[in-house]
């Protein structure tokens, strides 16, 4: 059973730059949520998607934008980068409405350094 | 907003010593609660969880009781190993839709 997989693992852009980060769910899953995670600091929340919807969204800015596949697979898209987007970027899976609030299953995260 | 705090690390401990890591919360109506664990190389893993007042979760010898008088959930363990070695994140789910707020960790690092 393939946990959640994220690509690419490691990547430098410069300032200015766009980028985009894939993952893939782990297999009967079908919400997928993207966090940051900047040096010793705790995952911040972007946004998350179901059913190929955002459904909700944290505190960043339009640069950051989404989509996700009827295959319930991600994309994290992110224009215009700053220095302060370098973090390493989560994805997390989990499954809508089995009551099991929180129950995220995370990939091990890309890691994303603007020069 | 929702917000989580918790102790500031490192934290060092020789291999067997009892481990407390305190963890506070801020949250609107009635969240569930979340230790979730990072160890070298690996993604965060849901460790323990708890989803109401006075419950206990439990997990690998770590447990964590849901407070809501004082919104706490410390993690414990009575003898760690060199293999508890990991950091260590207290999180919460107030909407109950997988959105996710966690604390800053906590980094433990077991000595033998």
């Amino acid at each position: 059973d393939a946990g959640v997989t994220q690509s690419p693992t490691h990547l430098i852009k410069t300032r200015g730059q766009q980028v985009t980060l894939r993952c893939s769910p782990k297999s009967g899953h079908d919400t997928v949520s993207w966090y940051q995670q900047a040096l010793g600091q705790g995952p911040q929340f972007i946004f998350q998607y179901y059913e190929e919807e955002e459904r909700q969204r944290g505190n960043f800015p339009d640069r950051f934008s989404g989509h996700q596949f009827p295959n319930y697979s991600s994309e994290l898209n992110v224009n215009a980068l700053l220095l302060g987007d370098s973090a390493l970027y989560l994805c997390a899976s989990s499954l809508t409405g089995t009551g099991a609030p929180g129950e995220l299953f995370f990939g091990e995260g890309s890691r994303l350094t603007v020069l | 907003g929702d917000s989580v705090t918790q102790m500031e690390g490192p934290v060092t401990l020789s291999e067997e010593a009892f481990l407390t890591i305190n963890c506070t919360y801020t949250a609107t109506g009635y969240p569930s609660l979340f230790w979730y664990v990072q160890y070298p190389g690996e993604g965060l893993q849901l460790l323990l969880k708890a989803t109401k007042a006075d419950d206990k979760g439990s997990n690998k010898g770590f447990e964590a009781t849901y407070r809501k008088e004082t919104t706490s959930f410390h993690l414990e363990k009575g003898s760690v190993q060199v293999s508890d070695s990991a950091v260590y994140f207290c999180a919460l789910d107030s909407g109950g839709y997988q959105k996710v707020t966690f604390g800053t960790g906590t980094k433990l690092q077991v000595i033998p």
